[in-house]
This record gives C-alpha cells, structure tokens and sequence, in this order.
C-alpha cells in the first residue's frame, strides 16, 4: 500500500496566489520528504521535515507535520508559474525503501 | 549533494527489442537505485544495486526483465529486456545523499517510448 498519499490530485492556480497540499501515511515515520518533478522530468529534493519537528521553511516553502494525526503539508507562498510541478510526499517504510505517493500536479497561471 | 546523469534522456524502441539505460553518479554511493514512472503514475521502486552483489528486485519485478549491473561505485545500468508497449515509462535512477542523510537524489531520468 502507498506510504503517502497527497491530497489534492490536482490543483490549478492564480500567480501570486498560495498552494497548499496534504499528505497522508500510515506508519510511523523517522522524516517525510518532499519532492518536485517538472514535467516528467527527474525529481528534486525540496525539503525534509523530521518526526520532531512540526514546522520547516525553505524560501518560499513551508512543511508542517503531525505525527499524531499522520499528516503533512506543503505551502507554497505567492507561487509563480515555474512552481507549475508534480509535488510527491515521501517516507520510508519498514524495509526502508522510499515510497512514493501519487502526487499533486500543481498547475500556476500566469 | 550529488550530481546524477543519465543516458540515454529519451528513445523510442520497437517492440521485443531493449534498451540499456546508463546512470552515471558525480560522486561515489553505496546504494543505487531504479524505480519506473507509468504515464500518469506515481514512481515505483524496481531494484536496489549495491556495488559487488546481486541488485535486490521488488515484487512484481524479475531479473530476466529488468537485468542491471553495478560495477563499481558511481555507476549503474539498468536493461529493459523485450519491451513491450507496457514498457513505455520513464526510468529514474537515484542515489543516497551524504552518510548520515536521509535524502535520495534522483537522475534527469529516460523516457522510453515502445512502439
């Protein structure tokens, strides 16, 4: 079964405005990772957000996690049309392999 | 951070034919690995290839059809053996970062196309 799971599938944008998305896991987590993919293109590494840590800012990024309700959430601020993305959560499972929800593909309107 | 390339970026290929896909690392690591990416899908991990043993396959995914080599610490290739339309995918490959670090860092990846 995924590990994470973003919420929502897709979510379309004004420029300027902010994007928030959720993720949800099932099993207890050491970190969650957040990825970006531009167009079916390789992922980059955004931001880790350890389990003791509730909140993390990268730029115009800002994860936060809740372990007792297993969830995170990625705010992008005043996004532009280069945030346009595939945004994945990620953790790791017990046989500590990193797995890979369906994503959120994020579409910024000029 | 480490700096991953791979070849080829893209390629069609006819049906029951395969394709090698090389993934050169910047630095060197021990694990690598190769996950697949369906149209639409999310990634899934195929193999982990550790640098003098045989790569370690996940359910669903066989030798005979994923055959892939780790000859030393920066390198790593990955075949898709008599391809089929199914096949048509985009491979990733990705590395762990520094020791002590819990991120992975992935390839540009290789879309492939089976006609």
């Amino acid at each position: 079964s995924q590990q994470g799971e973003e919420d929502p599938q897709a979510l379309s944008i004004q420029e300027g405005e902010n994007a928030t998305m959720n993720c949800s896991y099932k099993t207890s987590i050491n970190n969650l990772q957040w990825y970006r993919q531009n167009s079916g293109r390789g992922l980059v590494h955004l931001i880790l957000i350890r389990s003791n840590e509730r909140e993390k800012h990268s730029g115009r990024l800002r994860v936060t996690l809740d372990t007792s309700k297993k969830s995170s959430s990625l705010l992008i601020t005043a996004s532009r049309a280069a945030d346009t993305a595939s945004y994945f959560c990620t953790t790791y499972n017990q046989g500590g392999k990193l797995i890979f929800g369906q994503g959120t593909e994020l579409s910024v309107k000029p | 951070s480490a700096v991953i390339s791979q070849k080829p970026s893209r390629d069609i290929c006819q049906r029951g034919t395969s394709l090698t896909i090389q993934c050169q690392v910047d630095s060197q690591v021990t694990m690598m690995f190769w996950y697949r990416q369906q149209p639409g899908q999310s990634l899934t991990l195929i193999a982990t290839a550790n640098q003098g043993s045989e790569a370690t396959y996940e359910s669903g995914f066989v030798i005979d059809k994923f055959p892939i080599s780790r000859p030393n610490l920066t390198f790593s290739t990955l075949t898709v053996s008599n391809m089929s339309p199914e096949d048509s995918s985009i491979y990733l490959c990705s590395v762990d970062g520094l020791a002590g670090s819990d991120t992975q860092y992935f390839g540009p990846g290789t879309r492939l196309t089976v006609l």
